[in-house]
């Protein structure tokens, strides 16, 4: 069985410039997640999807970071304009509707200069 | 927000010793998960729990429920090179549904 699927796995921008990420989820799994995990420091829920639509952004910083998942299956996370603080992996989730097992891609190590 | 401590928060180990960490939080857990994260990776389940008081096993990690719900451990027998990592464990408080993940302890083993 594939396993959840990030890309980029790296990317590097200046402060101010946009940056997006791709994720796609284990087949079947209805539930989506964006981490933000900083160094030294565990996940931070960002965004949670239930098919497409959005179950909780309360934490997301919505001025800057939005998040789709059109279809119910890939989703994207943006940042527009990135800020320094941004710095940080950006981890995808997925797991069956009603369970706490989540599983993770790889993550995409952001570097905002 | 809630929080879960994580202790030791690194640990220098020789290889072949056991290893013990624990999980405490403020709140009611009804699971708890211990995932493993390796460098440039995200992090993999290694063992939930769903009851008070379990203790599971995955080869040599061992990890118990606390009778309480308010905390959680995870034991490494016989530790070998590739138990290199952080370890963070992860939990719903009650009443909630979403993932609240500890501060995490960073194994380094010793040759």
């Amino acid at each position: 069985e594939a396993g959840v699927a990030q890309s980029p796995r790296y990317k590097i921008i200046e402060k101010r410039q946009s940056v997006a990420f791709w994720c796609n989820p284990i087949s079947g799994h209805a539930t989506l997640y964006w981490y933000q995990q900083i160094l030294g420091q565990g996940p931070k829920l960002l965004i949670q999807f239930q098919n497409n639509g959005v179950v909780d952004d309360s934490q997301l910083p919505k001025d800057r970071f939005s998040a789709e998942r059109l279809k119910g299956v890939d989703s994207t996370l943006k940042i527009q304009p990135a800020k320094l603080e941004d710095s940080a992996v950006y981890l995808c989730a997925s797991c069956l509707p009603g369970e706490n097992i989540q599983y993770f891609g790889a993550g995409t190590r952001l570097s905002v200069l | 927000g809630q929080q879960l401590n994580q202790s030791p928060q690194s640990m220098f180990i020789q290889e072949g010793e056991d290893v013990s960490m624990n999980c405490t939080s403020s709140s009611i857990f009804n699971t708890w998960l211990w995932y493993k994260q390796e460098p440039g990776e995200g992090p993999v389940l290694l063992i939930a729990l769903y009851k008070a008081g379990e203790l599971t096993s995955n080869g040599r990690l061992t990890a118990q429920f606390g009778i309480t719900r308010k905390d959680s451990f995870l034991n490494i027998s016989a530790s070998i090179p590739s138990d290199v990592g952080i370890y963070f464990c992860a939990g719903p408080p009650r009443g909630n549904e979403k993932l609240t993940f500890g501060t995490g302890t960073r194994l380094t083993i010793i040759p």
